[in-house]
């Protein structure tokens, strides 16, 4: 159950694209179509924003959207805004079971 | 309404047990399948445990298996978490949430501290 990586930060100016990448293995990212987005911000608790791979959850802004090729699941960011300054996470279904979560990226608007 | 409300968080001495409570609102508790997720100070989330709807299939990290146990009642709308031999380890934020292979009601957390 070894976590996916992550790279540890990203940044863009606002308005700009930013992409997050996500890389497992074929028993979890590969695998399945399982695979979720999380927003954290300091002290609260994490928010969906992609479910099965590139799927909005209700109330999730689409400047927000998801892919996956092989082992590496994206998550890409349009019109980068400061709000979206946070912690972001990504969790794969495995072949055990389990869930398991990436090591997660730290936005910063520049 | 909170949908979902963590409470039993502590400090605990290492080799102590602990139960987290999740009490559930707002929606169908029994239609969900549920997580335990936490998040050690200043680190990322890890996976801890999930249950199926009926509670008689249950998941464990190997950080845990062995030592903590996933449970449900859905007459009270509550999702448990027994934690046995506790170590420092465990110290972090457990987190319930709703769903299995993704969660989109998050409890607000409970802080659980191993340390003598």
């Amino acid at each position: 159950q070894s976590a996916l990586t992550q790279p540890a930060s990203v940044s863009g100016s606002p308005g700009q694209s930013i992409t997050i990448s996500c890389t497992g293995t074929s028993s979890d990212v590969g695998g399945y179509k399982y695979v979720s987005w999380y927003q954290q911000h300091p002290g609260k608790a994490p928010k969906l924003m992609i479910y099965d791979v590139s799927n909005w959850p209700a109330g999730a802004s689409n400047r927000f959207s998801g892919s996956k090729s092989g082992n590496t699941a994206s998550l890409t960011i349009s019109g980068l805004q400061a709000e979206d300054e946070a912690d972001y996470y990504c969790s794969s279904y495995t072949s055990s079971s389990t869930l398991v979560f990436g090591t997660g990226t730290k936005v910063s608007v520049l | 309404e909170v949908p979902l409300l963590e409470s039993g968080g502590d400090l605990v001495q290492p080799g102590g047990s602990l139960r987290l409570s999740c009490t559930a609102s707002g929606f169908t508790f029994s239609n969900y399948a549920m997580t335990w997720v936490r998040q050690a100070p200043g680190k990322g989330l890890e996976w801890v445990s999930a249950i199926n709807t009926t509670g008689d299939s249950t998941y464990y990290a190997d950080s845990v298996k062995g030592r903590f146990t996933i449970s449900r009642d859905n007459s009270k709308n509550t999702l448990y978490l027994q934690m046995n031999s506790l170590r420092a380890e465990d110290t972090a934020i457990y987190y319930c949430a709703r769903g299995l292979k993704s969660s989109n009601y998050w409890g607000q957390g409970t802080q659980v501290t191993v340390s003598s």
